[in-house]
């Protein structure tokens, strides 16, 4: 069983749509999670960490269930330049190792 | 720039030589990270150093693959008698507490 798993879409939305991706982990002493972009052919980019209360950073919200042991991700009025592959990463308390989900690619049309 | 850079960006190498990429992390973190990605799939865990000592090793990581991070700054990453399977981008990250991993561009090796 893999460490995250998310839907690799593609999730093909117009421009100014709302957007969920939700991913979900098997370990449950993981304590860190956080959300990545990560462009065509291009490194990860840190987009969000990711907190037990929720957070927002402008048009994005994530939020954390750790009794079901998943994360999403929400993506309000949706630009072009959202365009990219979106990556749910935990990081379990008693490693040192962050583990990456295979993604989940977003196509915003105009 | 201040961020993780990696050098080189591209490598390609015939089966049976061996390669070694470089990575230097953002200067005031320490905890340092390699990982290989190859398409359609999220980056794999290879290692991961804590100032100079190397803590932790994948599975996924033959005999063939050897890290160093002399002086807990650079890290360097050889691959020995290359093999096609190794084809992959090699991600490089930096990190300081608990806080998310900061990645270079990667080196983007190809085994003919």
């Amino acid at each position: 069983r893999k460490e995250v798993e998310q839907d690799p879409g593609p999730f093909n939305v117009p421009e100014g749509a709302t957007v969920a991706f939700n991913c979900t982990y098997s370990n449950s002493a993981s304590q860190s999670f956080f959300w990545y972009r990560q462009d065509c052919r291009k490194e990860p980019k840190l987009l969000m960490s990711v907190y037990s209360s929720g957070n927002e950073d402008g048009r994005f919200t994530a939020q954390l269930n750790r009794a079901s042991q998943y994360i999403s991700l929400l993506i309000r009025d949706s630009k072009l330049s959202d365009s990219a592959t979106y990556l749910c990463v935990v990081k379990p308390g008693n490693f040192n190792k962050f583990y990456f989900g295979s993604g989940t690619k977003l196509n915003v049309k105009p | 720039d201040t961020g993780v850079s990696q050098d080189p960006r591209h490598k390609i190498t015939k089966r049976g030589q061996n390669v070694t990429f470089r990575c230097d992390p953002i200067s005031e973190h320490n905890r340092l990270y390699w990982y290989r990605q190859t398409l359609g799939q999220g980056p794999e865990f290879l290692t991961y150093f804590q100032n100079e000592a190397q803590l932790e090793k994948s599975r996924l990581l033959s005999d063939r693959f050897s890290a160093e991070r002399p002086k807990g700054s650079f890290s360097t990453l050889e691959i020995q008698r290359t093999e096609q399977g190794d084809s992959a981008m090699y991600l490089c990250a930096s990190s300081l507490g608990a806080g998310g991993a900061f990645f270079g561009p990667g080196t983007r090796l190809t085994v003919l």
